[in-house]
């Protein structure tokens, strides 16, 4: 089945130690989403790739990086994660910018 | 002008009743209205979406009802069961948000057997 997979399903790091989370999609979408969600919170766009163009929304923190090597995965780097960015991390996916998103498992990150 | 204001924040109902959810918006530019339903643990799921040349969307046992002049729309869920506890978010997007989703707050849902 056509699917947004996301890896790993849980990460623990420790303060300050660089993570990388992943996303792959099968369905040949053109753009990829990273959200960030906290408990009871609604998700957070971080950024997205609409193709090969980045767009990076104005309050995400300079800690946050994303990296598309081609069309099917997409990756999410924090550089120094610190406690406030223990969260839920959602990839999501979408044909355009105009059609329906649709959301991988998401990761929960853990820092000690 | 960009937020989407949703309520109830939570909401208890019995096997069988019909939950409403609501949300209320301010931009008239938004032109593309989903509904995401979230179990703990996991991903939001696309459960039903509406555009604003129609009034009302069935899918299933779960309607949109929406009401342009009133920037108002709302989720009914016919028959609900104990499956249907989740966290339900409405969201809209349109050409002033870059046709990202602006998300409401969420609606944390209990079906009582």
């Amino acid at each position: 089945d056509a699917m947004v997979i996301q890896n790993p399903r849980y990460q623990v790091t420790q303060f300050g130690k660089p993570v990388t989370l992943s996303c792959s999609q099968t369905l040949n979408h053109n753009v990829m989403y990273w959200y960030q969600q906290k408990s009871s919170q609604a998700p957070k766009l971080l950024f997205h790739y609409y193709d090969k163009d980045f767009n990076n929304e104005a309050d995400t923190p300079d800690n946050f990086q994303s990296r598309r090597p081609n069309t099917s995965f997409c990756f999410l780097d924090i550089r120094s994660p610190g406690l406030g960015d223990a969260a839920m991390y959602l990839c999501a996916t979408s044909e355009t910018l105009y059609n329906e998103q649709f959301f991988g498992p998401g990761t929960r990150l853990t820092v000690l | 002008q960009q937020q989407v204001k949703q309520s109830p924040q939570s909401l208890i109902v019995q096997k069988g009743g019909i939950p409403i959810i609501n949300c209320a918006y301010e931009n008239t530019a938004f032109d593309y209205f989903p509904w995401y339903q979230q179990f703990p643990g996991k991903g939001p799921a696309l459960l039903i979406a509406i555009r604003p040349d129609v009034s009302e969307k069935k899918e299933g046992r779960f309607t949109i009802s929406f009401n342009k002049s009133a920037k108002q729309f709302s989720l009914h869920i016919m028959d609900s069961q104990p499956g249907d506890s989740a966290t339900y978010f409405c969201a809209a997007s349109g050409r002033d948000s870059s046709y990202k989703l602006i998300f409401g707050s969420g609606t944390r849902l209990l079906v009582r057997p």
